[in-house]
């Protein structure tokens, strides 16, 4: 199956600063990426649409300015979360969609806490 | 807009036995894709099984089958002879075929498999 990487798998970071996340489609090029958002024990629940060479679409109650998406090539797209605050720890996943395909396959996900 | 409904929380299965999770989905569109995901307690996201909506077969892999009912909208996932390392949280997704290749994934709440020594 296809593989998707992230980066970094878990990060802690002080209020106010900016974390960036990383997202890579490692053995095919993927148009779309997504990004979605994690609670304990519950589903996913999606961000943003990342395409790339254009702006993302986010979802409706998502700040576009907070959590900032670049998909600057083929096979990688980046989330900043800018001046976190704790209410944005979370696990956050990124997928890439195989074009041929149509199916998404998942990266690892990010564990991020905010103290 | 499409829905889908995983109306069992939480499900446990002695070891080497069957098991059915349920999933059903609202969608007034003839085309479009179905996905059983299985995410264990490292919380990475697995393709577990894939059903396009114009196939009639049901689709299957290795001791995971579905069984998919078009008209009833419903999607279950079988799991035969049950392995520890099939305890996980299970997801149904829908995804349109409108929107392209930005269509997105559309999941259930989950269902929780535990599976019994």
């Amino acid at each position: 199956g296809a593989v998707v990487s992230q980066h970094p798998s878990r990060v802690i970071c002080k209020s106010g600063t900016s974390v960036k996340i990383e997202c890579r489609s490692l053995d095919f090029q993927a148009t779309t990426m997504f990004w979605y958002r994690q609670f304990p024990k519950q589903s996913l629940m999606l961000m943003a649409t990342s395409n790339e060479g254009s702006k993302a679409t986010y979802e409706q109650g998502v700040e576009k300015d907070k959590f900032l998406i670049n998909h600057a090539s083929l096979t990688l797209s980046t989330l900043t979360v800018t001046s976190a605050h704790p209410e944005d720890s979370s696990f956050y996943i990124c997928s890439a969609r195989l074009p041929a395909q149509g199916t998404q396959y998942f990266g690892p996900g990010t564990r991020l806490l905010v103290l | 807009a499409q829905t889908v409904t995983q109306s069992q929380p939480e499900m446990s299965v002695q070891e080497a036995e069957t098991v059915t999770l349920s999933c059903t989905y609202d969608t007034s569109e003839s085309d479009y894709y179905l996905f059983w995901y299985k995410q264990p307690p490292s919380r990475q996201m697995i393709l577990v099984i894939r059903q396009e909506a114009y196939k009639q077969q049901n689709a299957t892999e290795n001791r995971f089958s579905v069984n998919f009912q078009k008209a009833a909208k419903s999607f279950s996932l079988k799991i035969s002879d049950s392995q520890l390392g099939d305890a996980a949280m299970y997801f149904c997704a829908y995804r349109s075929l409108r929107g392209g290749n930005t269509g997105k994934l559309i999941f259930g709440q989950g269902t929780t498999l535990q599976v019994k020594p």
